[in-house]
């Protein structure tokens, strides 16, 4: 059993156009992010929400909407695409949201913007 | 500015030997650090983590070693292995008005020969 898995895996889509990308943790945790991987393996976090609030937004431009349907989904919608969205989204969890270092990814789906 | 990096890019062992990935941080008052490890094509996975009370934590064939002086951090690797072939990443936990946020460093390149 895949414990975070992510949907599509890849993406290829041309600029302009909106595409979701789909994240579920069967592990039972409160807490999902959205990070970003750039080309050169920077991860930086986008999202984190904790029982379907939203914790975290990291300046992210509002093109990017994650939604929780419920603690057990985060998923994330984008409008607009642009070149520089292309990069590698991972969704993770974690049981709580404050005081841990511990996050289970996904493996994460590459998104490329033509 | 606050950053958490790393010296070495690359570093490349051979089968059977010790690693050493370091880190360096900038912000002082930081006090909870992980390790990730992220294999080609997957999501980073948890490997140790260290809180500032502490100098040394060991694992399963790791140990990671705090140096709060220097602001420098190590993760050291056991007779590395095939498998250990990944990029490493040191991070920071920080609370972020009640939400975990890992700042992640840049990361190194494990590679191991054979």
């Amino acid at each position: 059993d895949t414990a975070v898995s992510q949907t599509p895996k890849y993406l290829v889509t041309q600029m302009g156009n909106d595409k979701s990308i789909k994240c579920e943790q069967n592990l039972g945790h409160d807490t999902m992010y959205w990070y970003k991987q750039d080309s050169k393996k920077f991860l930086k976090i986008m999202f984190s929400y904790n029982n379907k609030e939203l914790i975290i937004n990291e300046t992210v431009p509002n093109r990017f909407s994650p939604k929780s349907p419920d603690k057990a989904h985060l998923n994330l919608h984008i409008n607009s695409l642009e070149l520089g969205d292309s990069a590698v989204y991972f969704c993770a969890s974690s049981q709580g949201f404050m005081n841990t270092g511990e996050l289970f990814f996904g493996e994460g789906s590459r998104l490329t913007v033509l | 500015g606050e950053s958490v990096g790393l010296h070495l890019p690359t570093l490349s062992v051979q089968e059977g030997d010790n690693s050493i990935i370091n880190c360096a941080y900038s912000n002082s008052a930081s006090d909870y650090f992980i390790w990730y490890k992220q294999e080609s094509g997957k999501g980073p996975q948890f490997i140790i983590d260290i809180r500032s009370n502490m100098d040394k934590r060991q694992g399963q064939r790791v140990t990671v070693l705090l140096n709060k002086t220097v602001k420098h951090l190590s993760l050291q690797i056991a007779a590395t292995q095939p498998g250990d072939s990944a990029v490493y990443f040191c991070a920071e936990n920080r609370d972020a008005g009640g939400g975990n946020k890992l700042t992640f460093g840049t990361g190194t390149q494990l590679k191991v020969e054979l």
